[in-house]
C-alpha cells in the first residue's frame, strides 16, 4: 500500500463550483498535512498547513483532516480560472528530517 | 515576500558530463533540501541538509550525488556523472526549523541529458 495516494484526475469544473481534493494515507502516526499548489513550469506553493484532525479555513480554501479514516481534503470555493494547477497533498515522515511524502498531485481546470 | 531562488532554470548536459544545480534558499532558514520530480511522477525527496551535513538521504542519492552549501547563501546539487535517467525537474526547498515545519520551493531547475 502506497504512503500516500492521491487521485490524480483531471478535474474540470466550471467557474464558481466548489471543488473537493482528497488523498489517503496509511500510516497512522503522520500527524501534520499540507496542500501546495503547483503552477505549470512552477515549483511547489505552500497553499495550507494542518495539524491533527479538523478543519483549517483560509479565505477560499478549508483543509480537513479525519485522521481516523486516515483521509485529508481541500475545499475549493467559488472556484475561480486562476485557480487552476495541480494541487498537492504532502505529509512529513515523523521522527526524520522532515521528508515530505507527495500526493501523485490532482490536476484541476477551472474553466469560465 | 522571500523566496527560495533556483538557477539556471533549464540545464541541457550530455551523458556522463556533471552538473552542477544552485540554489539560494530564505536567508533566515536553516534545513535545506533537494526534491525531483520525473515527468509525469510524484515529487520525491533526495536529500535534507542541516548544519552542514546530510541529515537524510533516499535511495536514489547515491555516490554520484552530492550536497554542498559553500558560503552562507548558496546550496547546491551536484551530479558526478550524469545518466539519461537523471533527466527531471529538480526543486530546492527550505525551512526554517526540522521537524514538521513547512517546507517552501523554489521553481525549479529541468535537467536534460542528451
Amino acid at each position: 500500500q502506497k504512503e500516500v495516494e492521491q487521485d490524480p484526475g483531471p478535474l474540470s469544473v466550471p467557474e464558481g463550483a466548489i471543488v473537493s481534493l482528497n488523498c489517503t494515507y496509511s500510516n497512522s502516526a503522520f500527524q501534520y498535512f499540507m496542500w501546495y499548489r503547483q503552477y505549470s513550469r512552477k515549483g511547489p506553493e505552500l497553499l495550507m498547513y494542518t495539524y491533527s484532525s479538523g478543519n483549517k479555513e483560509d479565505g477560499r480554501f478549508t483543509a480537513q483532516v479525519d485522521k481516523s479514516s486516515k483521509y485529508i481534503s481541500l475545499f475549493i470555493r467559488d472556484s475561480q480560472p486562476s485557480d487552476s494547477a495541480t494541487y498537492l497533498c504532502a505529509i512529513p515522515r515523523p521522527g526524520g528530517y522532515n521528508k515530505l511524502i507527495f500526493g501523485a498531485g490532482t490536476r484541476l481546470a477551472v474553466h469560465p | 515576500e522571500p523566496e527560495v531562488t533556483q538557477t539556471p532554470s533549464h540545464q541541457v548536459t550530455q551523458m556522463g558530463q556533471e552538473v552542477i544545480l544552485r540554489c539560494v534558499p530564505i536567508s533566515n532558514h536553516l534545513y535545506f533540501y533537494w526534491y525531483r520530480q520525473i515527468l509525469g511522477q510524484k515529487v520525491e525527496f533526495l536529500v535534507s541538509f542541516y548544519n552542514n551535513e546530510i541529515s537524510e538521504k533516499s535511495e536514489i542519492f547515491d555516490d554520484q550525488f552530492s550536497v554542498e552549501r559553500p558560503d552562507g547563501s548558496n546550496f547546491t546539487l551536484k551530479i558526478r556523472s550524469t545518466k539519461l535517467e537523471d533527466s527531471a525537474m529538480y526543486f530546492c526547498a527550505s525551512s526554517e526549523a526540522g521537524g514538521e515545519e513547512p517546507q517552501h520551493f523554489g521553481d525549479g531547475t529541468r535537467l536534460s541529458i542528451l
